[in-house]
């Protein structure tokens, strides 16, 4: 099984509609990422989170909101889906252990705002 | 506001031969900077870590350095293979001990047997 889990995989949805993506790990990192990747523009930090009681803004969160729910599950929910929202998205995390620990990424939700 | 620069253009290279992916970067000092690789369809997956304090690091047949006066890092691949194909991130951090990275949008490496 995959050590970081990303549903669904693929979403398509209308504009307006709240819409939540998942992510879980079994690694036992503290810290969880959100970020969404678009052509050209790479990836892009919206949330992310150093324990179950810190959540933390990253350069896009306009528009998003995060929950953490435990220590292994961090959701992210688009409130009101717009078109421009339309992109790849990716849950990451980390351990704490020591600066500069590498990221582990799931496998991605691509989603789609009609 | 931090910037990093890697090649847009896909790099053809045929196998056998070291790729050499570039990494530029301005406005900033990062502590350090890491490589990954991306697949079509697929998450980034970490490859390499090198400290601002470090030239140098190799794992197997990759090797990453990183020039802080000329802000920029090289990742190269030797003796390539076709599955070494794949888009290459380099990721600079920011934030201090928050481990925050700031990922470049990536050069397409083709290797060709």
């Amino acid at each position: 099984d995959a050590d970081v889990t990303q549903t669904p995989r693929n979403r398509i949805t209308k504009t307006g509609k709240r819409i939540m993506l998942e992510c879980s790990q079994t690694k036992g990192h503290d810290r969880m990422y959100w970020y969404r990747q678009d052509p050209g523009l790479g990836l892009r930090l919206i949330y992310y989170s150093f324990d179950v009681k810190d959540i933390n803004k990253g350069e896009i969160s306009d528009g998003y909101s995060v929950s953490r729910q435990a220590q292994a599950k961090f959701s992210l929910s688009l409130e009101s889906a717009i078109p421009n929202q339309t992109a790849l998205y990716f849950c990451a995390t980390s351990d704490q252990t020591g600066q500069g620990a590498g990221q582990y990424f799931g496998a991605g939700t691509r989603l789609s705002v009609l | 506001s931090q910037k990093i620069e890697q090649n847009s253009e896909a790099l053809n290279i045929q196998e056998g031969k070291t790729a050499t992916l570039t990494c530029n970067y301005t406005n900033y000092s990062p502590a350090y900077l890491q490589w990954y690789r991306q697949d079509p369809g697929r998450g980034p997956v970490f490859l390499l870590l090198i400290r601002e304090n470090e030239k140098e690091k190799r794992k197997e047949r990759l090797k990453v350095t990183f020039d802080t006066t000329l802000k920029q890092s090289l990742f190269h691949i030797t003796a390539s293979q076709p599955a070494d194909s794949a888009t290459y991130l380099c990721a600079l951090s920011y934030g201090g001990a928050t481990n925050k990275l700031i990922f470049g949008t990536g050069t397409l490496l083709a290797v060709q047997p």
